[in-house]
């Protein structure tokens, strides 16, 4: 039972481009939310996070979306560089108590690749 | 600040054999997790420690275990190993949100 999904495998797109990646979950537990990137070899670096009570949040040229209706958020690159290339997973997970969210669920994972 | 540091980076068992992997976190982090990336999959959560205390398990045999320390490293133990179980374990540290990630140790069995 995958609870995080990304359906697109990978992503390619000029630089200087918006880059949008979509995730879908179906945990409605589920409140808070982020976005990971991850180059090879190396551990998932943490990018932007998105609680449940907001529908957008904006980190320079990061911008994540939450539709809670449609369980689906997505983020937005803006202008896309080829250092963006990466692998870029969502995470979601529930509020665990105290100031913990606990454990994240992570999707598959879309493949982006900027060309210069 | 330093990182979330994993060790070893490699690590080559036979099957059969045990691996232990160790994590220190973040300094000021008191939870732990630990993550397993198997070739081609997505990150699947394993365990989860908070101070000093195993909070949540996911869904893998008990071969799989572990352990947190005072000073809040932690230890992966995988007994019996088998060849599906060669891929990057990643440990991951908090406070509270988010999740801060080592580079993970890649272990290989044969």
């Amino acid at each position: 039972d995958q609870q995080v999904k990304q359906n697109s495998p990978s992503l390619s797109v000029q630089e200087g481009r918006i880059s949008i990646l979509n995730c879908d979950y179906t945990n409605s537990m589920f409140d808070y939310f982020l976005w990971y990137k991850k180059y090879p070899a190396e551990g998932p670096t943490f990018l932007i996070s998105i609680s449940s009570i907001k529908d957008k949040n904006e980190d320079g040229r990061f911008t994540v979306f939450l539709n809670k209706s449609a369980k689906h958020l997505s983020l937005h690159i803006v202008p896309s560089q080829p250092g963006d290339s990466a692998v870029y997973f969502c995470a979601a997970s529930e509020y665990a108590g105290g100031t913990s969210y606990g454990k994240l669920t992570f999707g598959q994972g879309t493949i982006l690749t900027v060309h210069p | 600040e330093a990182g979330v540091t994993q060790s070893p980076t490699h690590l080559i068992k036979t099957r059969g054999q045990q691996a232990t992997l160790r994590c220190s976190p973040i300094s000021g982090h008191t939870s732990v997790y630990w993550y397993q990336q198997a070739l081609g999959l997505g990150l699947q959560f394993l365990l989860w420690y908070d101070e000093g205390e195993e909070r949540n398990r996911g869904n893998f045999p008990p071969r799989f275990s572990g352990r947190q320390f005072p000073n809040y490293s932690s230890e992966l133990n995988v007994n019996a190993l088998e060849l599906e179980d060669s891929a990057l374990y990643l440990c991951a540290s908090s406070l509270s949100a988010p999740l801060h990630f080592g580079n993970g140790t890649r272990l290989t069995v044969t």
